[in-house]
């Protein structure tokens, strides 16, 4: 158990929807991460935040949106959602915002028909 | 910028025989460098990390040495088991103005047989 816990495990939804996705960091690290996986993709950074505020962002689409709550949890919001956007999100969280190891939660996979 | 580049699998092996998994990066500044592994259906767990040049990283018998000069950090076991089947995924951390994210390889799937 690397202590970070994420939530729903598993989500299906439809084409358009809206989801949002959680992720607890963690107890003492400042650092959250989220990452998508995908079998054409591989492993994508998306955005880092860093004691509440966005630290590092990826190719996160515009479409996806993220915060970090002074209480340290983060959430991923993704809306109008597409086929392709069909993947493993996974969070992750540091003690320190550069270089540091991170620790992975267990991924919310999201299905989109 | 910055990439790491893995040897692609699947790569299968007969339980007790040697692994490697070769690692390459390219990297501005100087990076932490790690090895992850992936079961299925899990999440990634942190397997070992080097933080610089001739560091070697070790945990659960699997070695991997940090090289600059020939900027690489190849995976090693002596002898694998049943239970090592899993990805592995190399994975480089720039510590620079980009903040900690991973850039992770592509991955390598190992299937060891008993």
């Amino acid at each position: 158990d690397s202590g970070v816990t994420q939530t729903p495990k598993h989500l299906i939804t439809a084409t358009g929807q809206r989801v949002t996705l959680r992720c607890s960091p963690r107890s003492g690290d400042l650092s959250v991460y989220w990452y998508q996986q995908s079998l054409d993709q591989g492993l994508q950074f998306l955005i880092q935040y860093y004691n509440g505020e966005e630290r590092a962002k990826g190719n996160i689409l515009e479409r996806f949106s993220a915060q970090q709550f002074p209480d340290l949890h983060s959430e991923l919001n993704l809306s109008s959602l597409e086929l392709g956007d069909s993947a493993l999100y996974f969070c992750a969280s540091s003690v320190g915002s550069l270089g540091t190891e991170a620790f992975f939660g267990q991924g919310t996979r999201l299905t989109v028909v | 910028g910055n990439s790491v580049t893995q040897m692609e699998g699947p790569v299968t092996l007969s339980e007790e025989a040697f692994l490697t998994i070769n690692c390459t990066y390219t990297a501005t500044g100087y990076p932490s460098l790690f090895w992850y592994v992936q079961y299925p259906g899990e999440g990634l767990q942190l397997l070992l990390k080097a933080t610089k040049a001739d560091d070697k990283g070790s945990n659960k018998g699997f070695e991997a040495t940090y090289r600059k000069e020939t900027t690489s950090f190849h995976l090693e076991k002596g002898s694998v088991q049943v239970s090592d089947s899993a990805v592995y995924f190399c994975a480089l951390s720039d510590r620079g103005d980009q903040g900690g994210k991973l850039i992770f390889g592509q991955g390598t799937e190992l299937s060891v047989k008993p």
